[in-house]
């Protein structure tokens, strides 16, 4: 069965750092092109980014409102996949979820609040 | 930015036709996805690659696109069918992914 477990999310100030996890399982994780995509609450869809296979050159691509402030990582040997957030905004507060691109299948999510 | 443009909301009669747009410029050589979302869950994917099914989504979702439009279709929808969709797909470069704003299904 295909798991993805997202964790990592919680309270932070603006400007302040936050690294998301998600845990794979069930697949191949090195052969998955892996995405985040966050929903602000009462809000639509958002893409935030994608990391393709180490395979296919492990290129990263980030939506434009996270650019350069975000970064995506993913260890193939541990099945994990991270988004590191730095310079937090009050409008990054959403539900993160991680994707498999193509599979359709995706976590639970995990919550930020960028608060003062 | 690329953009994909769906109507906000689309109402129905239970048993009748739903149909849901999706536009994008770059759609024509770009394939669409679609997503329902129920409240308080996760996103479900209903179609994949313009038309393909996933295992387990009911026959009656089903997925086509011409040109710069693609569409989700919901035939003898389900008061279970009320939902958000969204439509997801990629710029011209197919580096860029994006969400359509998402269209409200009532069925009533």
């Amino acid at each position: 069965e295909v798991q993805l477990v997202e964790s990592g999310g919680g309270l932070v100030k603006p400007g302040g750092s936050l690294r998301l996890s998600c845990a794979a399982s069930g697949f191949t994780f090195k052969n998955s092109w892996m995405s985040w995509v966050r929903q602000a609450p009462g809000k639509g869809l958002e893409w935030v980014g994608r990391i393709k296979s180490e395979a296919d050159g492990g290129t990263r691509d980030y939506g434009a409102p996270v650019k350069g402030r975000f970064t995506m990582s993913r260890d193939d040997s541990e099945n994990m996949l991270y988004l590191h957030m730095t310079s937090l905004r009050t409008e990054d507060t959403a539900l993160y979820y991680c994707m498999i691109e193509g599979d359709g299948y995706w976590g639970q999510g995990t919550l930020v609040i960028v608060s003062s | 930015s690329y953009e994909l443009t769906q109507p906000p909301s689309v109402s129905v009669s239970p048993g009748q036709t739903a149909r849901i747009t999706c536009s994008g410029d770059a759609l024509p050589k770009k394939y669409a996805y679609w997503y329902q979302q129920k409240s308080g869950q996760a996103p479900i994917l209903v179609i994949y690659e313009d038309s393909e099914r996933p295992s387990g989504i009911p026959e009656r979702f089903s997925g086509s696109s011409s040109g710069t439009m693609a569409t989700l279709t919901i035939s003898g929808a389900q008061v279970e069918d009320e939902a958000d969709y969204y439509c997801y797909s990629t710029d011209s470069s197919g580096n860029l992914y994006v969400f359509g704003s998402g269209t409200k299904v009532t069925v009533l």
